[in-house]
């Protein structure tokens, strides 16, 4: 069965530090998601892309995250200069099409940690 | 904007019972509703979903339905085995939108 994929599994890096996490959504999907869970706290979702554009972003997405589809099957979401608080783990997400953009399927996640 | 909020927040049965958890939401206009799984070290898996034109959906051991009216969803599994113990999360959206309100998680426990 198709799934969304993510990598590294675990990133630690120094605050202030640039890091890129990576996605592989399902291959025939359309939408695509980044949700961060930041620990014992709920799911927030970050911010949704389609058509190589942002469609929605949260207030949490602000000018520190991009995200971009850098060839025909990458998702990725960059965080410019890291802060304690990014400490989370962060899904990413895809949805099939248009009219079933509300069906989402989570990667494993990626958990950030910043020192 | 969406407030989900999801009862209890532990929950642990044994093995054959049945489990139970509750999600209240805040917005009139959502209406979709699913329910993930997440086992550790993996992302949140969909195990069922339910639109606000539904009132009960069952697949096998698992069922969940809708109060509109009262604006509160449940997630009901049945003959609990061991490897339904996980976090469960109930979440609730628009059709075509793309803000997922999550609720806060349920970890259950299903005690052999």
């Amino acid at each position: 069965e198709p799934e969304v994929t993510q990598t590294p599994s675990h990133q630690v890096t120094q605050m202030g530090q640039e890091v890129i996490l990576r996605c592989v959504p399902i291959s025939n999907h359309l939408y695509f998601y980044w949700y961060r869970q930041i620990l014992g706290q709920k799911v927030e979702f970050l911010v949704s892309f389609y058509n190589n554009e942002i469609s929605e972003k949260s207030e949490i997405f602000d000018d520190q995250f991009s995200v971009e589809r850098p060839d025909g099957s990458n998702f990725t979401l960059k965080i410019r200069s890291t802060k304690l608080e990014d400490s989370a783990m962060y899904f990413c997400a895809s949805s099939e099409r248009a009219f079933r953009r509300e069906t989402q399927y989570f990667g494993p996640g990626t958990r950030l940690l910043v020192l | 904007g969406e407030n989900v909020e999801q009862h209890p927040s532990t929950l642990s049965v044994q093995e054959g019972d049945s489990a139970v958890i509750k999600c209240t939401y805040s917005d009139s206009a959502s209406n979709y509703f699913p329910w993930y799984k997440q086992e550790l070290g993996k992302g949140p898996q969909l195990i069922i979903d339910i639109r606000s034109n539904v009132g009960e959906k069952k697949d096998q051991r698992i069922a969940v339905t809708l109060n509109k009216t009262a604006k509160h969803f449940s997630l009901h599994i049945t003959e609990t085995q061991p490897e339904d113990s996980a976090v469960y999360f109930c979440a609730a959206t628009q059709y075509n939108n793309n803000d997922m309100r999550f609720g806060a998680g349920t970890r259950l426990t299903v005690k052999p």
